[in-house]
């Protein structure tokens, strides 16, 4: 079974604006990541953080943390019309060869 | 650099036929390899991972298989394919802890008709 559940599966909003997607997951982890994905294209890494971090930035990208809670949030600022894409969040096991468990994503459109 | 390659871009095969994906990794040294499987608007399913030459471990029973004959080459095999393989096939590495994450191929789209 999947590890994360990502919330919501899909998300519209206008240019500018700023989108959040939220992910939980359900065993202890390591790290969380963040990966991108543009229709019909392979997955880019977009942040990694830590199960003692609680808040991450990197450029327009917010990352929160919350491993009591068992979830994540991604927040891109000031959105444009190229961050439309799918989001994915994924935690490793590192014992079972580092894998990565994908949840199912959020599919984000920005409307210019 | 180190980079992936996977190839073909996209492939449509018959049902019973055979498959052969390939995926190689330059500039890195006994890198743990995956194969994953996306279904149309769905996440990523975990097929196979590879820690090492000739160690396969499999996430699901299905009609696939997995190899590592290199330390850097991972091939995805089928004896015959069914309908329900068509999907897109992505296959990632990584080393040790990553720091960055991991990274991915281009991916194969694979229409079984």
């Amino acid at each position: 079974s999947q590890q994360g559940e990502e919330d919501p599966q899909a998300l519209s909003i206008q240019e500018g604006e700023n989108a959040t997607m939220n992910c939980s997951y359900k065993t202890s982890i390591n790290n969380l990541q963040w990966y991108r994905q543009n229709s019909g294209r392979g997955l880019v890494h977009l942040i990694l953080i830590r199960s003692n971090e609680r808040e991450k930035h990197s450029g327009r990208l917010r990352v929160t943390l919350d491993t009591s809670k068992k979830s994540s949030s991604l927040l891109i600022t000031a959105s444009r019309a190229a961050d439309t894409a799918s989001y994915f969040c994924a935690t490793v096991f590192y014992n079972q060869g580092g894998k990565l468990i994908f949840g199912q994503g959020t599919e984000l459109s920005v409307k210019p | 650099s180190q980079t992936i390659h996977q190839w073909p871009a996209t492939l449509v095969q018959p049902v019973g036929s055979p498959l052969s994906l390939e995926c190689t990794v330059e500039g890195t040294s006994n890198p743990n390899l995956y194969w994953y499987r996306q279904a149309a608007g769905r996440g990523l399913q975990l097929l196979f991972y590879s820690v090492g030459i000739g160690q396969i471990s499999s996430e699901v029973p299905q009609n696939l298989s997995a190899s590592r004959p290199q330390d850097r080459q991972f091939i995805l095999s089928s004896k015959k394919l069914l309908l329900s393989d068509s999907g897109f096939y992505l296959c990632a590495w990584s080393v040790g802890i990553p720091q960055h994450g991991y990274t991915f191929g281009s991916g194969t789209r694979l229409t079984v008709v």
